[in-house]
């Protein structure tokens, strides 16, 4: 597609509920990146894939969370047992892949945990 | 470790009127130092990026930064603010080679008529 999609844009469930967001990122792109942003705070980087290679999940804030990536293409962020602090905007970006470069960003979606 | 600070919430401006947005970085080396903008519903989109040259960099929408390494700092400057530039700005740093973008938290710019 023309650029990052993410879906899906809005996501309500229970807490204790597993949720599964979706990144389709630019094709070409090699870089995959999942962002947390919480209300009135900035960007809190989660992990970031190099292909199908995940070289840093430092971020990811607890094993509840878990990502994965199918070759240079779709990943999926995956919160396991929800808890009400995991409310949040879930941002996927990606990238060529060369080194630090622009990052091209998906409108993310909308978390809230009941 | 690196880290951004951007020490203003929010900043209220009116139209017409020139804007400086701060930002202040931590990072041993050389950085690479990003702005970022974030319109209501809308993604983030880049504004400018600075890598190595010449420390005044021109950016989009009529926006530049200025390097000043002594000051660890990367301003966002605009000389004349616009209605639709009310959204949300937000200054990034990576390291060379690497390939971690850390964002600071944002500074949301309000704009007056």
């Amino acid at each position: 597609g023309a650029g990052v999609s993410q879906s899906p844009s809005n996501k309500v469930t229970e807490k204790g509920k597993d949720v599964e967001l979706r990144c389709d990122p630019i094709s070409g792109h090699t870089a995959l990146y999942w962002y947390r942003q919480r209300l009135g705070q900035g960007l809190e980087f989660l992990i970031y894939f190099q292909g199908n290679s995940a070289p840093d999940k430092s971020g990811l804030p607890s094993d509840r969370f878990s990502a994965e990536r199918t070759g240079e293409s779709v990943s999926t962020l995956t919160i396991q047992r929800t808890q009400q602090e995991d409310s949040a905007v879930y941002l996927c970006a990606s990238s060529f892949g060369q080194g630090q470069e622009k990052l091209f960003f998906g409108s993310g979606t909308q978390l809230s945990v009941l | 470790a690196q880290s951004v600070t951007q020490p203003d919430i929010h900043i209220t401006v009116s139209e017409g009127a020139s804007l400086e947005l701060r930002c202040n970085y931590s990072y041993g080396a050389t950085p690479y130092l990003f702005w970022y903008v974030q319109s209501p519903g809308q993604g983030l989109q880049l504004l400018l990026k600075y890598f190595s040259g010449d420390t005044l960099v021109q950016g989009i929408k009529g926006f530049e930064a200025e390097f000043k390494r002594s000051q660890s700092s990367f301003n966002l400057r605009k000389p004349s603010v616009h209605w639709s530039d009310a959204a949300e700005y937000f200054c990034a740093v990576g390291e060379e080679g690497g390939f971690k973008t850390i964002f600071g938290a944002g500074t949301r710019l309000f704009v007056k008529a």
